[in-house]
């Protein structure tokens, strides 16, 4: 059974950067997407990223360039960074892996982590 | 970004009742569209993919339907662990958006 165990820190003043990091345990790590989700009251659920194995990497334009995912293929982990903090930015944020069924069809978020709620407060 | 409008907001139920939500893209999404489960103090959980396949191991009283901008998931027989929020998302175009979701309560 494929699991996703996330771990960072949780509580962050404004304008500090945001590190989580998600090892994927059992199942592979190649022909994945990795994903990175955030869920906050005011926003609902809200996709912040992904990244394929090799590194290339996608993020949702709302961030701007706040957001860098990276991956780790040796330790079978990847990692969220988020630049400069605000109270907006509270929330619960997961990752979860992203599959492709086919070429282009079939894209969904089969496991997700545990979730690590980050509160931004002065 | 593609708006995902979903209705209603909440819903109140029983045990049994058949219950369906909607879900609207701002722009046609083919059938890109998954919908998911979440149960209080859990993450999601998908349950239909591509708009009308049932992932594996999620029971067949889920059913979904729909193509382009609108899309319905369907409930035929609620059952207590049922009484979640659903969530619709589509994966047409980046950023991927979820809808603002579906709270099922018990009535």
């Amino acid at each position: 059974q494929v699991q996703l165990q996330q771990w960072g820190a949780g509580l962050l003043k404004p304008s500090e950067t945001l590190s989580l990091t998600c090892a994927v345990f059992t199942g592979s790590f190649d022909n994945y997407y990795w994903n990175w989700i955030r869920q906050s009251p005011g926003k609902g659920l809200e996709w912040i990223g992904e990244s394929d194995p090799t590194g290339s990497s996608n993020s949702n334009p709302s961030f701007k360039s706040r957001v860098s995912i990276s991956v780790d293929t040796s330790k079978n982990q990847f990692s969220l960074r988020l630049t400069s903090v605000t109270a907006a930015d509270t929330a619960v944020y997961y990752c979860a892996r992203g599959r492709w069924l086919t070429m282009n069809t079939g894209y969904y978020f089969d496991y997700w982590g545990q979730g690590t709620l980050v509160t931004v407060s002065s | 970004d593609t708006q995902m409008t979903q209705s209603p907001s909440s819903l109140s139920a029983s045990v049994g009742d058949r219950v369906t939500i909607t879900c609207q893209a701002s722009q046609d999404i083919s059938n890109y569209l998954n919908w998911y489960r979440q149960k209080p103090g859990e993450a999601p959980k998908v349950l239909i993919y591509d708009a009308s396949n049932l992932e594996t191991g999620v029971p067949s009283r889920f059913s979904g339907s729909g193509s382009g901008t609108v899309f319905t998931l369907t409930i035929s027989s609620l059952q207590p662990e049922d009484f979640a929020t659903y969530y619709c998302q589509q994966y047409d175009s980046i950023p991927l958006t979820f809808g603002g979701g579906t709270k099922v309560e018990i009535k």
